[in-house]
């Protein structure tokens, strides 16, 4: 079945120390996104890429980055994770080009920051 | 700037009751979608169903039915006869074809169903 795959399902690092979420789709959808949803909260748009175009929330802290290397991988860099960190990260896709695509979701990461 | 309200935290019915959950937008587009996602407690966000605004046909999917208003600016869904399987955070969702494909959430309504 085609999906939305995040990696790992848990993932545990410490104050300041950098992690890396990664997210693959067998979709060949050409939209990715990366959302933070904190306990009990909304999903919140970090980021998207239309293709290799980078498009950054204006209130994303620096602190997150985001790479593409190709259609069927994203990653999310925390330079520094900090306790407000802690988070579900959702990865999600999309075709772009066709108004009102819905957004495919993978089953997310939860990150804690100790 | 576009905005989603659940008025509705949460809700606890009892299984085969029927449950809706409300759902009021804010747009100034006259282009937009409006959607509807499941998360159950494992985390996963699942895509039920998608609207445009020039169509203003309520839908039905089995035990789920759905009613969009662009005079109340609401789109609301209806569980008929709930299962515990139903149990999880729903949430209400807008996008603009002036943002594209970004999605504006609702804050979600947790939805408990007891045997």
């Amino acid at each position: 079945d085609a999906m939305v795959i995040q990696n790992p399902r848990y993932q545990v690092t410490q104050f300041g120390k950098p992690v890396t979420l990664s997210c693959s789709q067998t979709l060949n959808h050409n939209v990715m996104y990366w959302y933070q949803q904190k306990s009990s909260q909304a999903p919140k748009l970090l980021f998207h890429y239309y293709d290799k175009d980078f498009n950054n929330e204006a209130d994303t802290p620096d602190n997150f980055q985001s790479r593409r290397p190709n259609t069927s991988f994203c990653f999310l860099d925390i330079r520094s994770p900090g306790l407000g960190d802690a988070a579900m990260y959702l990865c999600a896709t999309s075709r772009g080009g066709f108004e009102g695509s819905p957004l495919h979701f993978g089953n997310g990461t939860r990150l804690t920051v100790t | 700037a576009q905005k989603v309200t659940q008025a509705q935290t949460e809700i606890s019915v009892v299984e085969k009751e029927d449950v809706t959950l409300d759902c009021v937008y804010e747009t100034r587009d006259t282009t937009y979608y409006l959607f509807w996602y499941k998360q159950p407690p494992s985390g996963e966000l699942v895509f039920l169903i998608r609207r445009n605004s020039f169509d203003e046909q309520n839908e039905i999917s089995g035990r789920y039915s759905w009613n969009f208003q662009k005079s109340t600016s609401s789109f609301n869904f209806t569980i008929t006869a709930s299962q515990v399987v139903d149990s999880a955070v729903y949430f209400c969702a807008l996008s603009e074809r002036s943002s594209g494909d970004k999605l504006t959430f609702g804050t979600g309504t947790r939805l408990a169903v007891r045997p």
